[in-house]
Order: C-alpha cells, then sequence, then structure tokens
C-alpha cells in the first residue's frame, strides 16, 4: 500500500543548529515527493518538490532535500535553523499522473527552535 | 493576485445539521482540491476537480459528504447530518491544470458539538 511515514512527530532544536526531517515512503512506481510546512495560522507552504534529474533539491528558505531511492527517503535539510522555522512540515508523495491527483501525506513532524 | 480562499474560517455546529463549507480558488485554477485534516494527522484526499471532467470522489469518506464546482471557480464542501468525528479542519487547494504545485487556502476549521 502507498504510504508515508514521518518517524519523528516532534523535535527541537537550538537556533542555528543544523536541521533533518525524515521522511520515507512506499509506493509502487515512480514517486512525486514534496515537502509542506504549515507554520500556525496560516496555510500550508510548499517548500520544495523532486520529480525527476538531480536527486538534491533545493527550495525555499534554505531548506533542501535529497531524494534516495534505494532507501525511499527523502529528508529535507538545513544547515542552520532560525526561529522563524518553528512550525508543522509535512512530506507528500503522489502520482500527479492523469487524473489521479491525490497526494498521500505523512503525519507530520513539529519543529520547535530553542533560542 | 489573491490566494486561495475559504470561509468560514470556523464553524461550530451541532451533531445532525448540515454545513456548507466555500473555496475560491485562485483565478486560473483549473483544479481544486478538497483534504481533510484532523488533530495530530496528516492531510486526507477528499475530492478532486479538473475543469469539465468527472470529479475524483475517491476520497470522500462516506455518503454524507458531498462537493460541487460551478465551471472553473467557487466550490461547496456540504456535509450533511453531521458527526462529532466529522470535527476536523478542512483544506482546500488549487492549481494550473498539469502543475505540480497546489496553492492551500487557511482552511475550515469544523467543530461538531
Amino acid at each position: 500500500a502507498q504510504s508515508v511515514t514521518q518517524p519523528d512527530i516532534h523535535i527541537t532544536v537550538s537556533e542555528g543548529a543544523s536541521l533533518e526531517l525524515r521522511c520515507n515512503y512506499s509506493y509502487g512506481a515512480t514517486p512525486y515527493l514534496f515537502w509542506y510546512v504549515q507554520s500556525p495560522g496560516q496555510g500550508l507552504q510548499l517548500l520544495l518538490k523532486y520529480f525527476s534529474g538531480d536527486t538534491l533539491v533545493q527550495g525555499i528558505k534554505g531548506f533542501e532535500a535529497e531524494f534516495k531511492r534505494s532507501q525511499s527517503s527523502f529528508n529535507l535539510r538545513k544547515p542552520s535553523v532560525h526561529w522563524s522555522d518553528a512550525a508543522e512540515y509535512f512530506c507528500a508523495v503522489g502520482p500527479y499522473a492523469g487524473n489521479n491527483r491525490k497526494l498521500i501525506w505523512g503525519l507530520g513532524t513539529s519543529l520547535a527552535v530553542n533560542p | 493576485g489573491a490566494g486561495v480562499s475559504q470561509s468560514p474560517s470556523n464553524k461550530v455546529t451541532e451533531k445532525g445539521k448540515d454545513v456548507e463549507l466555500r473555496c475560491d480558488p485562485i483565478s486560473g485554477h483549473t483544479a481544486l482540491y478538497w483534504y481533510r485534516q484532523r488533530l495530530g494527522q496528516g492531510l486526507e484526499f477528499l475530492i478532486y476537480f479538473q475543469g469539465n471532467s468527472a470529479p475524483d470522489k475517491s476520497g470522500l469518506p462516506s455518503d454524507r459528504f458531498s462537493a460541487e464546482r460551478t465551471g472553473e471557480s467557487v466550490s461547496t464542501l456540504t456535509i450533511q447530518r453531521t458527526q462529532q468525528e466529522d470535527s476536523a479542519v478542512y483544506l482546500c487547494a488549487s492549481s494550473f491544470a498539469g502543475e505540480e504545485t497546489q496553492y492551500f487556502g487557511p482552511g475550515t476549521r469544523l467543530l461538531v458539538l
């Protein structure tokens, strides 16, 4: 069955520290992968996406993610976290082909940033 | 231009009542999606509209849920005879046809008492 797993429900890091949020997926075909961020009181915003090509993708706000097919992973990274990065982060996978546009979502990782 | 808007932002209703949630997509976006997000959960796909094609309703959890879309504009999600388990945030997203990125509205927080 298709699924997305975000193993870490909650992560706390200090401001300026590096960050890695994990995402593993189970998908029967070539996946399209996304990371979205949901800040308090705001809608979901796309951070980055992977469809094909270079497996290291750059996104907004200094985030990057690396697609590793052999590990079925798409982990999100940031070298230096800012207090404003505190939010809920969601990984999603989809086919994005034909009329089936469903995205399958992980349960999210809540990020807290200590000053 | 304006982003995706949803109304109301919050809705409190009594069990058994019907509710209507509205989504105004970004102008020109032909694709529109509804998702449900329960507390502490990821998003559940509900329904997808693309232009004049038949909508993909495969995510609707029961026949109490229905949605309509007028052309390529406003969409309404209706929940009949609401139950407490319907309490959630209902998110709407839109995109251009063939574009991968979905743009999300702020959501409607529904509480069924």
